[in-house]
C-alpha cells in the first residue's frame, strides 16, 4: 500500500532562513503529489501539487517543491521564512486512478523564530 | 461565505451517544470525503462519496456511517461514540473532471468523547 513519510515532526528555522520540509512516498509508480498547509484552528489549504510536466512546482506564498522520481521525493522549500509561515504542513499523494483518494503523511510543524 | 462548511465546529459527547457531524458545500462538486486527524498520524480517510448513490469505505470506516442527503450535503455519524474517536474531523470536496485531483477542505469539527 502507498505510504508517505515526512521526516521531522517539528522543524524550527529563523526568520529569513531557508525552509526545507521533506517528503518521500513509497509507490514505484509516481502518484499525484501535494503539499497542504494547516494554520491554527483552520482547515487544510492546498499549497501546490504535481500531476505531470515540469518537476519543479511553484505554489502560493513563495513555496515550491521538486518531484524527484529517482529519490521518490517531493520536498517543500522556501528561500526565506516569514513569521506567517508558522503552521503544520502535510505532504499527500493520490494514486493515478479514478478515486483520487488522498494518503497523508504525519505532518511537520514549522516553527519560525524571530 | 465559506465554500465548505462543517457543523458543529466543536462537540463534547459521552461514550455510547450517537452523534452526527454535518458537511455542506456550495462549490458544486460531486465528490465528498470525510477524514479524521489525530496528532502524529496526519489525516486518514473514513468514507468518500462520488455522488449521491455512490458511497465507499475508506481506510478507517469501522464505527462510522455516512449519509449523502444531496449533492451538497454529506453527514458522518458515530452510532455509539467511544473515547478513541476523539479527533479533529474534516470534510473535503472535489470535482469530477477539471481540477479533479484537488480536494478542498472545510474548517473541521473538533470532537471530544468522554
Amino acid at each position: 500500500a502507498q505510504s508517505v513519510t515526512q521526516l521531522g515532526s517539528h522543524v524550527s528555522v529563523s526568520e529569513g532562513a531557508l525552509v526545507l520540509l521533506r517528503c518521500n512516498y513509497s509507490s514505484s509508480v509516481p502518484p499525484y503529489l501535494f503539499w497542504y498547509v494547516q494554520y491554527p484552528n483552520q482547515g487544510l489549504q492546498l499549497l501546490l501539487k504535481y500531476t505531470t510536466g515540469a518537476t519543479l512546482v511553484k505554489g502560493i506564498n513563495g513555496f515550491e517543491a521538486e518531484f524527484k522520481k529517482s529519490e521518490t521525493s517531493f520536498h517543500l522549500t522556501k528561500p526565506s521564512a516569514h513569521m506567517s509561515d508558522a503552521a503544520e504542513y502535510f505532504c499527500a499523494v493520490s494514486e493515478r486512478d479514478s478515486s483520487y483518494k488522498l494518503i497523508f503523511g504525519s505532518g511537520t510543524r514549522l516553527l519560525v523564530r524571530p | 461565505d465559506a465554500d465548505v462548511t462543517q457543523t458543529p465546529r466543536n462537540r463534547i459527547t459521552k461514550t455510547g451517544k450517537r452523534i452526527m457531524l454535518e458537511c455542506s458545500q456550495t462549490k458544486g462538486h460531486d465528490r465528498m470525503y470525510w477524514y479524521r486527524q489525530d496528532p502524529g498520524l496526519g489525516l486518514r480517510l473514513i468514507y468518500y462519496s462520488f455522488d449521491v448513490k455512490d458511497i465507499n469505505k475508506g481506510e478507517i470506516s469501522d464505527g462510522y456511517s455516512v449519509s449523502r442527503q444531496a449533492q451538497a450535503k454529506f453527514s458522518l455519524s458515530l452510532e455509539s461514540a467511544i473515547p478513541n474517536q476523539t479527533a479533529l474531523y474534516f470534510c473535503a470536496t472535489s470535482e469530477t473532471g477539471g481540477d479533479q485531483e484537488t480536494q478542498y477542505f472545510g474548517p473541521g469539527t473538533r470532537l471530544l468523547v468522554l
